[in-house]
């Protein structure tokens, strides 16, 4: 079973970026799609975007087009997510999440495994 | 953009079967997959493509579907199933949960 190992907790002013990373340890990391999913204090599961490796393709919920960023580096197995222009509701709980099986269909972003979970403050 | 509608409580005794729904449009044309949350935990797939089982959860979770519904059966509900559910599926490149369920068996 694949792990996925999440960076530290985040502390952020409003207006500002952050930048959490998911190292997978396991093999084909290219061919499995990795989405990222937050949950802000006592509510509930939001798909906020992901992407697939092999194809250097990157899909976002409508909610965040425009300021978040999702991309892969093959080279160390590690998916980013980096989220700009912060407010005090962003703070969550922020997962990453990859699927077990190869990717087939591109936008179909299932997922089995999930990373620890690393949560993101903002506050002034 | 899709919604997927699940009813927020659901309770039960421990020993009967709990049933949660979720409903939205996109679920004729893609899977549903469910999750189970327990409080500082991060989610468990419960029921994936619908209605099958991953290895390693008990066989009182089961799934089915019919048109626009989906529905997570837990047949004889410990305590220890006590959590919250969310479905989940895709549609247009991205995905899409319910908004939960909290199951409460007492």
């Amino acid at each position: 079973q694949v792990q996925l190992v999440q960076s530290g907790s985040e502390v952020k002013k409003p207006g500002s970026s952050v930048k959490v990373s998911c190292k997978s340890s396991g093999d084909s990391f290219s061919r499995h799609t990795i989405s990222w999913v937050r949950q802000a204090p006592g509510q509930g599961l939001e798909w906020m975007g992901g992407t697939v490796p092999i194809f250097g393709a990157s899909h976002y919920a409508p909610k965040f087009q425009g300021r978040l960023i999702i991309i892969a580096d093959e080279s160390t197995n590690t998916a980013y997510m980096e989220l700009s222009s912060l407010t005090s509701d962003d703070t969550a709980v922020y997962y990453c999440a990859r699927d077990r099986n190869l990717v087939t269909t591109i936008g179909d972003y299932y997922f089995d495994d999930w990373g620890q979970g690393t949560l993101v403050t903002v506050s002034s | 953009s899709y919604e997927l509608t699940q009813p927020s409580s659901v309770s039960v005794s421990p020993g009967q079967t709990a049933r949660i729904t979720c409903s939205g449009d996109v679920l004729p044309k893609k899977y549903a997959r469910w999750f189970q949350q327990k409080p500082g935990q991060a989610p468990v797939v419960v029921i994936y493509k619908d209605s099958e089982r991953p290895s390693g959860i008990p066989e009182r979770f089961s799934g089915s579907s019919s048109g626009t519904t989906v529905t997570l059966t837990i047949s004889g509900a410990q305590v220890e199933d006590e959590a919250d559910y969310y479905c989940y599926s895709v549609a247009d490149s991205y995905g899409v949960f319910g908004g939960g369920t909290r199951l409460t068996v007492l």
